[in-house]
């Protein structure tokens, strides 16, 4: 069966600071992979996704990008953090090129910028 | 521009009752239509889904509503419990999409 890892939690780090998230999906081969913010209290926001290995499409200009180094890894990076990066990212995954359903989540990572 | 707009925002009923969170889309391309259903500190999890060619699907106490010439579709919750207590959200998209337009989400709280 599929499975998809998200890791860390939680993070608590200070403005300024690099980020790393990293997301993989197990039992499956080139998956859509998806990142999400959630803001407290708010809806879905879609940052990137990746149909295949090296490839990006950016939905919300900011202060994040996204890398897909392998076919089953999804990385959420910053530079240089700032406060109203905070919130709950979510990555998420689909089985394969043009298809948007069966979209599965991951759990989550709460990121506090202090 | 959301492409999905949904209501209420937030919910509160009491156990037994029957909410109803309702949700509207302007592209008559969707043609798929799930709700997920998302505790707190969780990622959301599907819940039910449905396609444009029936108006009704049941899975369990959720039922979707689907209205295709109002372009709206609504989740029903029957006989509601406290476990139920959860945020919502609808989504859609087309076939040969490559990702889901979602909700703005609606907080339900169920009290006992």
């Amino acid at each position: 069966s599929q499975t998809i890892h998200q890791w860390p939690a939680t993070l608590v780090q200070p403005v300024g600071s690099p980020l790393s998230l990293e997301c993989t999906v197990e039992g499956t081969s080139n998956p859509n992979l998806y990142w999400y913010r959630q803001a407290a209290g708010r809806g879905l926001q879609l940052l990137f996704y990746s149909v295949g290995i090296g490839q990006i499409s950016s939905e919300v200009p900011q202060n994040l990008s996204a890398s897909r180094p392998q076919d089953r890894q999804f990385i959420l990076s910053s530079k240089k953090l700032l406060l109203s990066d905070s919130g709950f990212y979510l990555c998420a995954w689909t089985p394969g090129y043009n298809r948007a359903d069966g979209y599965t989540f991951g759990s989550g990572t709460r990121l506090t910028v202090v | 521009q959301q492409q999905v707009k949904q209501s209420p925002q937030s919910l509160i009923v009491q156990k037994g009752g029957i909410p109803i969170i309702n949700c509207a889309y302007e592209n008559t391309a969707f043609d798929y239509f799930p709700w997920y259903q998302q505790f707190p500190g969780k990622g959301p999890a599907l819940l039910i889904a449905i396609r444009p060619d029936v108006s009704e699907k049941k899975e369990g106490r959720f039922t979707i509503s689907f209205n295709k010439s109002a372009k709206q579709f609504s989740l029903h919750i029957m006989d509601s419990q406290p476990g139920d207590s959860a945020t919502y959200f609808c989504a859609a998209t087309q076939t040969g999409a490559n990702n889901l337009f979602f909700g703005t989400g609606t907080r339900l709280t169920v009290i006992p």
